[in-house]
């Protein structure tokens, strides 16, 4: 399966202030997944990256709050614009669905906005 | 809308204790049903993918079936290193996966 390295694993920002969070995977992959997960909460599916196309949006996430870049098919980030405390949650991204593995998930940042 | 509802929220087990926990779908055009598990601070790690009624996969003490409904992870004689968060979730149109929030499942000695 694909190797997702996620980083930065945590991050303590201020409000009104903007975090890029940046995914790398060992292969190349055409679609690329970013998660929020609140606390509490299921995975709830921000965007769908691929390579040379704008990303796809789910309802309720828009891009100027979350950007998405994906430079090739190896690298994507998300952008968390303007944080105040309810971004408070675990990010993630993923790739897939692999054959015999699914869909694989980077370890996460955990974002807490003060 | 499609949903994923998985119960009970949390478990307790005495090792060696065997249950099931439930996951109840309504996903349109599902194609396929995946259960992670998620320890604390890390991603979701890949267990089983049904697609179809009647489907079994088996995986150490795990065992997760799938019905027209629902789906369940059997745990047999689990043991404390499988305490973790099991999560469902259904894969619908346009590769989108819709999660359930979990079971926390703790299995103490």
């Amino acid at each position: 399966s694909a190797v997702i390295s996620q980083k930065p694993s945590r991050d303590i920002c201020q409000r009104g202030t903007s975090l890029t969070i940046q995914c790398q995977v060992d292969s190349q992959v055409t679609m690329m997944f970013w998660y929020r997960q609140q606390p509490g909460q299921s995975l709830t599916l921000i965007a769908t990256a691929n390579q040379g196309s704008e990303a796809t949006y789910e309802s309720g996430f828009v891009i100027d709050k979350f950007p998405i870049s994906r430079p090739n098919l190896t690298f994507s980030t998300l952008t968390v614009s303007n944080m105040s405390p309810e971004d408070s949650s675990i990010y993630l991204c993923s790739v897939g669905p692999g054959f015999n593995y699914g869909y694989t998930f980077g370890s996460g940042t955990r974002l807490t906005v003060v | 809308e499609d949903q994923v509802t998985q119960s009970p929220e949390a478990l307790r087990l005495q090792e060696g204790e065997s249950s099931s926990l439930n996951c109840s779908y309504t996903v349109s055009g599902l194609r396929g049903l995946f259960w992670y598990r998620q320890d604390p601070g890390k991603g979701p790690e890949f267990l089983f993918t049904l697609y179809s009624a009647g489907e079994e996969k088996e995986k150490e003490r795990l065992k997760a079936t799938l019905t027209k409904k629902e789906s369940f992870l059997h745990i047999t004689a689990p043991k404390p290193e499988d305490s973790a968060t099991y999560l469902c979730a259904g894969e619908g149109e346009g590769d989108k996966l819709i999660f359930g929030t979990g079971t926390r499942l703790q299995v103490f000695p």
